[in-house]
């Protein structure tokens, strides 16, 4: 199985400066389409998850623009530019490129 | 609009069988990959099984091979998990998701609300 691990797994910011979190995994995570099928999700407390980021780098329908991904191969990083209160939750990276699909372990992000 | 709506969650002893269900909506149902992932109480996401759009291929999670079974019908828009020889450590709230590809998620699109599952004596 791949193993995708998270850090920091757990990040105080203060409301308007930026954070940001790292995912690597334990193999490349190239599919044999060519895509890279690592994706970020965000859970706020009490709901369920969210689709922020897929196929490493693309935001999905109605993801703000302050969210950003970028990597490749084994290496991954989310990027919030200005977190915001709403922002508050935990952060899991995700790889679809094999069964089983795994997840990172969580970051849970606060405000200061 | 994409929906996903789970039920048929509750309370089950050990050795106890639930079947959950997903009604689907708003989008070509027979063309995605579905799954279900599951959220043990305080802890994180972990897949639990995924069937492709035609429902000809599945997968399972070693932890729940042998015990549950995923189908879906087409034809209802519908994704099923039958979940047999229950254990403690199966106790959560289960997600139904819909994928982005045909034969495997590649990504979760769209995230149902969720079903709790508690088994205990």
């Amino acid at each position: 199985d791949i193993v995708m691990t998270q850090t920091p797994l757990s990040s105080p910011v203060t409301l308007g400066q930026a954070a940001s979190i790292s995912c690597r995994s334990s193999q490349s995570l190239v599919h044999r389409d060519g895509y890279t099928y690592l994706s970020w999700l965000q859970q706020r407390p009490g709901q369920p998850p969210r689709l922020l980021i897929y196929k490493v780098s693309n935001r999905f329908s109605g993801v703000p623009d302050r969210f950003s991904g970028s990597g490749a191969g084994t290496d991954f990083t989310l990027k919030i530019s200005r977190v915001e209160a709403e922002d508050v939750g935990v952060y899991y990276c995700m790889q679809g490129t094999q069964f089983p699909n795994t997840f990172g372990q969580g970051t849970k992000l606060e405000i200061k | 609009e994409v929906q996903l709506l789970e039920s048929g969650g509750g309370l089950v002893q050990p050795g106890g069988s639930l079947r959950l269900s997903c009604a689907a909506s708003g989008f070509d149902f027979n063309t995605h990959a579905m799954g279900w992932v599951r959220q043990a109480p305080g802890k994180g996401l972990e897949w639990v099984s995924v069937v492709s759009g035609s429902g000809g291929t599945t997968y399972y999670a070693d932890s729940v091979k042998g015990r549950f079974t995923i189908s879906r019908d087409n034809s209802k828009n519908t994704l099923y998990l039958q979940m047999n020889s229950l254990r403690v450590e199966d106790t959560g709230v289960y997600y139904c998701a819909k994928g982005y590809c045909s034969n495997v998620i590649c990504q979760a699109e769209y995230w149902g609300q969720g079903t709790l599952a508690t088994v205990s004596s």
